[in-house]
């Protein structure tokens, strides 16, 4: 079966202090892969997503960046972190494009607070 | 306009009242629905997954979809406090590359 590996689970980071969450999915091959940030509150907010090795797209622009270095492993990484990167950064996965949708299974979850 | 719109609440209720969720997209063209629930802290995790309009039941869950109305419920019976979480609507694109449009998630109380 597949699972997904997201940590860690919490964090908390002064400004300007780098940062590097990583997400690993087990069981499946090429998997679509996605970062999304949930502010309190808020709802789900796209960060980047992966059709596979280097292949990412950002959705907006910030603070932040994301690799894949191998097929199933996904990092979200910033260099100097910022007061309003703080929130719940959630790591993804879904079937390759052009199969039926079954959804995203979704991580754990890192709570990042920035002080 | 969101493709996909969801009243973020929060909607308490009592223990064992029916609880009534919905959403609704602008796309017609959608055809698979699917309902998240998302525990305090935790990610989301796949409730319901329906796909063109009618019901379908599992357990006290309910998913209903309208697609004539470009609508979409959630309905859950016999609430219980285990019932409290964000639930959030989630609609695949028709595209082949598969980006879910989520709703902004509603937070549901149940109170014993």
């Amino acid at each position: 079966s597949q699972t997904i590996h997201q940590w860690p689970a919490t964090l908390v980071q002064p400004v300007g202090s780098p940062l590097s969450l990583e997400c690993t999915v087990e069981g499946t091959s090429n998997p679509n892969l996605y970062w999304y940030r949930q502010a309190a509150g808020r709802g789900l907010q796209l960060l980047f997503y992966s059709i596979g090795i280097d292949q990412i797209s950002s959705e907006v622009p910030q603070n932040l960046s994301a690799s894949r270095p191998q097929d199933r492993q996904f990092i979200l990484s910033s260099k100097k972190l910022l007061l309003s990167d703080s929130g719940f950064y959630l790591c993804a996965w879904s079937v390759p494009a052009g199969r039926k949708h079954y959804g995203y299974t979704f991580g754990s979850g890192t709570r990042l607070t920035v002080v | 306009q969101k493709e996909v719109e969801q009243d973020p609440g929060p909607l308490s209720v009592p223990e064992g009242a029916i609880v009534s969720l919905n959403c609704t997209y602008s796309n017609s063209a959608f055809q698979y629905f699917m309902w998240y629930r998302q525990y305090s802290r935790k990610g989301p995790e796949l409730l319901m997954y329906t796909y063109s309009s009618g019901n379908k039941e599992d357990g006290r869950f309910t998913a209903q979809v309208d697609k004539s109305s470009k609508y979409i419920s959630l309905f859950i019976r016999d609430s219980q406090p285990s019932d409290s979480a964000t639930y959030l609507c989630a609609i695949p694109p028709t595209d082949s590359w598969g980006k879910l449009q989520f709703g902004a998630g509603t937070q549901v109380v149940v109170t014993p």
